[in-house]
């Protein structure tokens, strides 16, 4: 089963903008609006961010931003925060599949 | 507010059968789909089936030989079996609700951590 190819490790400043990305085919994130981002703390569970590749549930503050071009997807967190720094996994419908994960990136604020 | 939580031994030898439940809470196992996704430790997650409330399943390729997962809509339960596990099945097991019309997971449970050894 395929994965989504997500970079290893993203890093930014208090109050810079960083954007994540996760890399699929045709097959699943090029072929479907369904691209879901989840944040996940040390020992906690993963927690939905993004889902439908734009939308954000209730409570998800609006720094949190989800972006789709071609067979690429893109997640910006905007006016980084100390709270931010966790791995995030980005999650695509992958149609026979039916679900892939991207391996994770963790991000770290300076 | 839906509340998951894993239940079941946090040990298993090799080539036995790893068992867990996901008990729902704050609302009904009805009309939705359910699913379990694993981790092993500090690497990614890994989707491993679900299943809906009529008893519909759907299991990731590369573990479906060896995975049952059931529903008991009466007890607002549904059940991961795993059999002929190795040590690489250790991992925290999640259980999920799932939103299956852009197949997104919205609530998690906390996790249980199974670990495979003699």
């Amino acid at each position: 089963q395929p994965a989504l190819t997500q970079p290893r490790s993203v890093s930014g400043s208090p109050g810079q903008s960083v954007t994540i990305s996760c890399t699929g085919t045709s097959s699943d994130v090029g072929g479907y609006n369904y691209v879901s981002w989840y944040q996940q703390h040390p020992d906690k569970a993963p927690k939905l961010l993004i889902y439908d590749v734009t939308k954000r549930p209730s409570g998800v503050p609006d720094r949190f931003s989800g972006s789709k071009s071609g067979n690429t997807a893109s997640l910006t967190i905007s006016g980084l925060q100390a709270e931010d720094e966790a791995d995030y996994y980005c999650c695509s419908y992958a149609g026979r599949y039916p679900v892939v994960f991207g391996g994770g990136t963790k991000v770290t604020v300076l | 507010q839906v509340q998951l939580q894993e239940s079941g031994p946090g040990l298993v030898k090799p080539s036995e059968t790893l068992s867990l439940t996901c008990t729902v809470s704050g609302g009904s196992i009805s009309s939705y789909y359910w699913s379990w996704i694993r981790q092993p430790p500090g690497k990614g997650l890994e989707w491993i089936g679900y299943i809906y409330y009529s008893g519909t399943t759907n299991y990731n390729a590369s573990l479906e030989s060896r995975v049952t997962i059931s529903i008991d809509t009466s007890k607002n339960q549904f059940s991961l079996e795993l059999n002929s596990v190795t040590a690489a099945d250790t991992a925290v097991y999640y259980c999920a609700r799932v939103q299956m019309a852009t197949l997104h997971f919205d609530h998690w449970g906390q996790g249980a951590l199974v670990t495979v050894s003699s």
